[in-house]
């Protein structure tokens, strides 16, 4: 089954340090995966998704086959950078699937 | 527009009530979706409608009923609720969706709404 899992719940770290928001996937095809966002108060919106290869507001994502794995990166942490992170996998193939991790608040502390 | 929109913000209803939640997308989006979020947990996808067509549902109990009456709305009805549907109700769309014969996937980024919070009394 297909599985996504973002082992912290919290994560804090002090402005200017590096940030590593971690996620590991379980699925047997060629995943589609991505990193939303959700600052306080607004709603859910998308921050990366791995096909583009993008970096935005700092933040970079490669996805890792060999390690399953698809972590979020952040070289400088910003306060502003403080929110939930969700990651999330679409199937592309068989059944549909959009599975959400369970998420990680990121604090970033003066 | 570049936003979704839903309304009510805010629902509370009694177990034998009817009720209606509207999600509206002016983008020319062709793809919307229903999801599920209970407090401190992800969202949980519901029903996708490609082109105001029902295309997946996730063996969501009978209770509530999505429509999608043209490419800009999508309603979900609500009927004979219990309290543990109470949640917040996410609606996304997307530029559009793959479905049929092929692989189904989801196309670029999904848009979401600010959510109803439903509570079920």
């Amino acid at each position: 089954a297909q599985r996504v899992t973002q082992p912290e719940k919290l994560l804090s770290v002090f402005k200017g340090a590096p940030v590593e928001l971690k996620c590991n996937y379980s699925y047997s095809g060629s995943p589609e995966l991505f990193w939303y966002v959700q600052y306080s108060r607004q709603r859910l919106q998308l921050l990366l998704r791995h096909i583009s290869r993008e970096s935005i507001k700092g933040f970079t994502a490669d996805l890792n086959k060999g390690e399953t794995s698809f972590h979020l990166k952040k070289p400088f942490a910003q306060e502003e950078d403080s929110a939930m992170y969700y990651c999330a996998l679409g199937t592309t193939s068989g059944t549909y699937k959009y599975i959400f991790g369970t998420g990680t608040r990121l604090k970033v502390l003066a | 527009d570049t936003e979704v929109t839903q309304t009510p913000k805010h629902l509370v209803m009694g177990m034998t009530n009817k009720k209606s939640l509207k999600c509206e997308q002016h983008m020319g989006h062709r793809a919307m979706y229903w999801y599920k979020q209970k407090a401190k947990k992800p969202p949980e996808l519901m029903f996708v409608y490609s082109y105001e067509k029902l295309s997946i549902n996730e063996s969501v109990p009978s209770r509530f009923s999505p429509e999608c009456p043209n490419s800009s709305l999508l309603n979900l009805h609500l009927h004979a609720l219990q309290p543990e549907d109470s949640a917040l109700y996410l609606c996304a769309s997307s530029q559009f969706f793959l479905g049929g014969r092929g692989p189904a996937r989801s196309y670029n980024e999904q848009f979401f709404g600010p959510g109803t919070r439903l509570t079920v009394l």
